[in-house]
């Protein structure tokens, strides 16, 4: 089965600017989260989608947002982008079988933004 | 809100020995522990898991200890390897029904051969 991958692998940008990233789950995989890892704060949730749905959203400001489709892919987006957004984006995903279920996340590779 | 930390950035252990990494957690009501392992270059990559119901989970020459009385987590490593050089998450979560993992810091192991 193929991971979760995630495009672009990487991305300049200038601040002001806005930026979508991709993630195609784990093929059967209905739950995609998103986290943010810089040096300075480690990792951190962002949001996650089930169902085309945000389950549960993280501490980031409204400039952080997200959509799912129906095949499960997701995209996130920052608009105006300022420079501590540099970061490295990572997509996980996960089988989401039930509501009380804690099930093991998969990350992809990440997308690496480089806001200037 | 949640806190994940770990006891020391940094571990170097000789090939072959065994390695320990330790992680403490603020929140007593998280009830489930990843711990990940990441490459450069890569991302984070999923090691073993355990419940907070259990103790103790062995997996392919990992171990996971949870001791909940002191809120602290420990990965065990045997026969490091060069190839377990990384850095080392753990991870809580505390919502059932939902994916938000807390990350702790990381400590980066490096095995020297």
């Amino acid at each position: 089965k193929a991971g979760v991958t995630q495009t672009p692998r990487y991305l300049i940008k200038t601040r002001g600017q806005q930026v979508t990233l991709s993630c195609s789950p784990i093929s059967g995989h209905r739950s995609v989260s998103w986290y943010q890892q810089t040096p300075g704060q480690g990792l951190q949730f962002l949001f996650e989608y089930f169902s085309e749905t945000q389950r549960n959203k993280g501490n980031f400001p409204g400039r952080f947002s997200g959509r799912q489709f129906s095949n499960s892919r997701s995209e996130m987006n920052v608009s105006t982008l300022e420079l501590g957004d540099s970061a490295l984006y990572l997509c996980a995903s996960s089988l989401a079988v039930g509501a009380g279920a804690r099930e093991t996340q998969y990350f992809g590779p990440g997308t690496r933004l480089l806001v200037l | 809100g949640e806190s994940v930390g770990l006891h020391l950035p940094t571990l170097s252990v000789q090939e072959g020995d065994n390695s320990i990494i330790n992680c403490a957690y603020s929140n007593s009501a998280s009830d489930y522990f990843i711990w990940y392992k990441q490459e450069s270059g890569k991302g984070p990559q999923f090691i073993i898991d355990i419940r907070s119901n259990m103790d103790k989970r062995q997996g392919q020459r990992v171990t996971v200890l949870l001791n909940k009385t002191v809120k602290h987590l420990s990965l065990q490593i045997a026969a490091t390897q060069p190839g377990d050089s990384a850095v080392y998450f753990c991870a809580e979560n505390t919502q059932t029904g939902a994916n938000n993992l807390f990350f702790g810091t990381g400590t980066r192991l490096t095995v020297i051969p």
